[in-house]
């Protein structure tokens, strides 16, 4: 099994620019959630999906961020435009909903806005 | 939001010493589940333990839950130069929504 992907694995972008981060979750896990990892926040949820349905985005902390999951094997967590403070380490994470309470995360995507 | 709350922000010891990490929760759990991250990496399941449970092991690991205190600890015996890690408690109180503490950093020196 090749666990939770992320890509890319790091990326450098200016202000103002428009940044997509892609997830493919583990095969046959139909929960997908999107974290952001800051020093000064800790592990924040920004959304997470049930059987591509999204449930809870209250985490995602403006209008310039949005997420999809048009099936079961991807997701995109985007974000435009993107400001200084959106640098942080991005994390997606895959489960079984109803069967295991675990969470397997992917590596993350290290956003730096410049 | 963050739920759980871990204690301390930072343990160091000595290789061979016991780790004690604590974690404490506001709302009504259905499990409460401890995880590790290296440093540059993804988080990785460690144990887990339901509401009805009071204590689990796991190898050197053996993780304790209060409901009534809303707290549970987390006890890494004879620890390794390679348990050097963040610690995080994640609690999971609806379906679904899991939320994670800031983390505990341990450092164990060889």
């Amino acid at each position: 099994d090749a666990g939770v992907i992320q890509s890319p694995r790091h990326e450098v972008t200016e202000m103002g620019q428009e940044v997509t981060l892609r997830c493919k979750p583990i095969s046959g896990h139909n929960s997908l959630f999107w974290y952001r990892q800051t020093m000064m926040r800790g592990l924040e949820l920004l959304i997470y999906f049930n059987n591509n349905v999204p449930i809870d985005d209250s985490g995602m902390p403006e209008d310039r961020f949005s997420a999809k999951m048009p099936n079961a094997s991807f997701s995109t967590l985007k974000i435009q435009p993107s400001e200084p403070r959106d640098s942080a380490v991005y994390f997606c994470a895959s489960r079984i909903s109803g069967r295991t309470d675990t969470q397997y995360f992917g590596p993350g995507t290290r956003l730096t806005v410049l | 939001s963050q739920q759980g709350e871990e204690d301390p922000q930072a343990l160091s010891i000595q290789e061979g010493e016991n780790a004690t990490m604590n974690c404490s929760y506001k709302t009504s759990i259905n499990n409460l589940q401890w995880y590790r991250q290296n440093s540059g990496r993804g988080l990785v399941h460690l144990i887990l333990i339901r509401s009805n449970e009071r204590e689990k092991h796991s190898g050197r690991l053996r993780v304790t839950l209060d409901t009534s205190k809303k707290s549970s600890s987390l006890l890494i015996t004879a620890s390794r130069a390679a348990d050097t890690a963040s610690y995080f408690c994640a609690t999971d109180a609806r379906n679904n929504d899991m939320r994670f503490g800031a983390g505990t950093r341990l450092t164990v020196k060889p």
